[in-house]
């Protein structure tokens, strides 16, 4: 067990419909990364919050956005979302933002009709 | 950010070693190597991280020749629980906003 949840563990939403994802990070971890994998695939970086503070994005666009919060929760937001949406969304909570050594939580499993 | 190939798939039994070999020629001299292991439903688990020659810990060793093109990850004595994806990522130790998965080598550990 990391310490890390997430919930919902699975959801279902329809096409042009918004999601909103929740995590609850580690006691004390100031820095959360968000990340999106396909059925098969590795997961792919989302971005990071440091401090309540984007620190870093990967190659998603700006309907996907997030929001960290003093109590070590954080919240993954998808608007409009499209059927390629469809995939397990993963949070790590680390220490801090200079440590490549994160804790992830179970994911959510999203599908989007 | 350098990038991995790995094995797409690995078979093997109780008892035995497991040698998962990661390609990375592009590695650059700040990058350092990480192993994650990912069970199914589950969020990947850091394993070991490691710069050069060998790092050991619990779960595994980590062999990196001279060069650091590749990495080896050695899993001692694996058991039916060992079954899982791993993952090797190569970057810049200081950069956790930058991780960056693979597609995995997908290990089965059969009776």
């Amino acid at each position: 067990e990391t310490g890390v949840t997430q919930s919902p563990t699975h959801l279902i939403k329809t096409r042009g419909q918004q999601v909103t994802l929740r995590c609850s990070s580690q006691s004390g971890h100031n820095t959360v990364s968000w990340y999106q994998q396909a059925l098969g695939q590795g997961p792919q970086f989302i971005f990071q919050y440091y401090r309540e503070e984007e620190n870093g994005r990967g190659n998603f666009p700006p309907r996907f956005s997030g929001l960290q919060f003093p109590n070590y929760s954080s919240e993954l937001n998808v608007n409009a979302l499209e059927l390629d949406d469809s995939a397990l969304y993963l949070c790590a909570s680390s220490l801090d933002r200079d440590t490549d050594t994160q804790y992830f939580g179970p994911g959510t499993r999203l599908t989007v009709l | 950010l350098a990038k991995t190939t790995q094995p797409i798939s690995m078979d093997s039994y109780e008892g035995q070693e497991v040698n998962i070999t990661c390609s990375h020629n592009n590695i650059a001299t700040n990058d350092y190597i990480t192993w994650y292991q990912q069970f199914p439903s589950q969020g990947p688990r850091f394993i070991i991280q490691g710069y050069k020659t060998k790092v050991t810990n619990e779960v595994a060793s980590l062999f990196i020749p001279a060069d650091r093109k590749s990495s080896t990850l050695s899993l001692p004595r694996v058991s039916l629980s060992d079954t899982a994806v791993y993952y090797c990522l190569v970057g810049e130790r200081a950069a956790g906003n930058k991780l960056t998965f693979g597609g995995g080598t997908r290990v089965l550990v059969k009776p």
